[in-house]
């Protein structure tokens, strides 16, 4: 059964503290994508990945980090430096950084 | 000039009517457009894309694009409760920075029975 998991679907982060989102995806995609989803605003561009071992800072990085070891995976850590982290963290996937993209089925992110 | 601009509604359709959906974007260079739908609480799940100028037909959905007036609609016919959804018209422009969307903030569609 192909496509995008999350996980988890809540998350819940106390202050100080790095919290890290997953992201898995079998569909043989070489592109990954972050995104982060307030209320009444379209979705913004965290990180991007083209190829593994290699990602790019999207329009809004600060606060975030990631990684691409493997093709299927592409985790983002929400650092303490994120002053302001509850949103809808969305990933996405296309077969290259110029094709359609598709999206999982997102974690949601609380601050206690 | 907002890059992606949509209504943001709520529109509200009688059950069997067409809505339509519009959404106007800045950057005449922009090369390829898509409506994605998302229901609440759930992720955004492509509808339609298109990239050339015309109609683009795809069961009860029809994309329609004018880069000349820099705009891009989605007219759903036969419209069903279950169409109730925001829908998000996102744009990628061409050349440096192709690989990046930029999204509209979405136009919350209401079907009523």
């Amino acid at each position: 059964d192909g496509g995008i998991t999350q996980s988890p679907k809540y998350l819940f982060r106390k202050e100080g503290q790095n919290v890290t989102l997953s992201c898995e995806q079998n569909l043989n995609h070489d592109a990954m994508y972050w995104y982060r989803q307030d209320p009444g605003q379209g979705l913004r561009l965290i990180y991007y990945s083209q190829i593994v071992n290699d990602f790019q800072k999207g329009d809004i990085a600060e606060g975030y980090s990631v990684s691409r070891e493997k093709k299927e995976s592409f985790p983002l850590t929400v650092t303490s430096a994120q002053k302001n982290p509850t949103a809808f963290y969305l990933c996405a996937s296309s077969i290259s950084i110029q094709e359609t993209q598709y999206f999982g089925p997102g974690t949601r992110l609380l601050v206690l | 000039q907002k890059e992606v601009e949509q209504n943001s509604g709520p529109l509200s359709v009688p059950e069997g009517a067409i809505a339509s959906l519009n959404c106007t974007y800045s950057d005449r260079g922009s090369q390829s457009f898509f409506w994605y739908r998302q229901y609440s609480g759930k992720s955004p799940e492509l509808i339609m894309s298109i990239y050339s100028n015309g109609d683009k037909e795809d069961g009860r959905f029809t994309a329609q694009l004018n880069k000349a007036s820099q705009y891009v609609s989605l007219l759903i016919r036969d419209s069903q409760p279950s169409d109730s959804a925001t829908y998000l018209c996102a744009i990628r422009k061409a050349g440096a920075g192709s690989y990046q969307l930029t999204f509209g903030k979405g136009t919350k569609l209401s079907v009523i029975p």
